[in-house]
């Protein structure tokens, strides 16, 4: 099914390991996007790329960073992981530019940082 | 800066109506609907844009007052299906990221 896949779903981590968080869009979009949930705090964005070769920082960017591969692949790195960073995942992607793009989601990747 | 949403969470029983509001301290170009069931990926329900135009799912109606930067997302006689968790996401400028609220929780009971 075409959509947005994101691996790995769950991810164990001890505080300061690093991973990164593969994700793959084959709708031909350009924007991609990553955003972490946490209760209470709706969705937060990290990072984003407008378009291939372009990433900036969104709301919450410390302590990550990330890469635009190709058109079709963004990942999120972290670096050493801190308990803090325990969250659920998502990464979505949409069109972009102007006009009614709707972005849509992956299934998100739980990440547990002990 | 995240918009605001109210109420942050609504009860139900099946067949009543809610609004949930979303409101911006910034001009916004455009502003989306997502609803999200426990487990989830969020998913798309409508996308209102600065000038009027409204792309969405027929059953989902919903409103953008461009002047006072507030949309209102409206459920009218609710079933069990439409529980989950609604997020409004705000674009300042066309291509730019979607930055979401907090969430308004509406929970439909039989």
């Amino acid at each position: 099914n075409a959509g947005v896949t994101q691996t790995p779903k769950f991810q164990v981590l001890k505080t300061g390991q690093s991973m990164t968080l593969q994700c793959a869009q084959d709708m031909n979009h350009n924007s991609m996007y990553w955003y972490r949930q946490d209760p209470g705090m709706g969705l937060r964005l990290i990072y984003y790329s407008a378009s291939e070769g372009t990433t900036d920082k969104g709301e919450v960017p410390n302590g990550y960073n990330v890469s635009r591969l190709n058109k079709r692949e963004f990942s999120l790195r972290l670096e050493s992981a801190a308990p803090s960073q325990t969250s659920v995942y998502f990464c979505a992607s949409r069109q972009g530019g102007s006009g009614a793009n709707v972005l849509t989601f992956g299934a998100g990747s739980r990440l547990t940082v002990l | 800066q995240q918009p605001v949403q109210s109420p942050q969470a609504v009860i139900l029983r099946e067949g009543e109506d809610a609004v949930i509001n979303c409101s911006s301290s910034k001009a916004l170009y455009s502003v989306h609907w997502y609803r999200q069931k426990h487990g989830e990926a969020p998913v798309f329900l409508m996308i209102l844009l600065k000038g009027g135009e409204q792309k969405g799912h027929e059953k989902i109606s919903a409103s953008f007052n461009e002047k006072k930067q507030q949309s209102s997302l409206y459920l009218t006689a609710s079933q069990l299906s439409y529980s989950g968790t609604y997020f409004c996401g705000t674009e300042v400028q066309a291509g730019t990221a979607l930055i979401f609220g907090k969430g308004t929780t509406l929970s439909v009971s039989s």
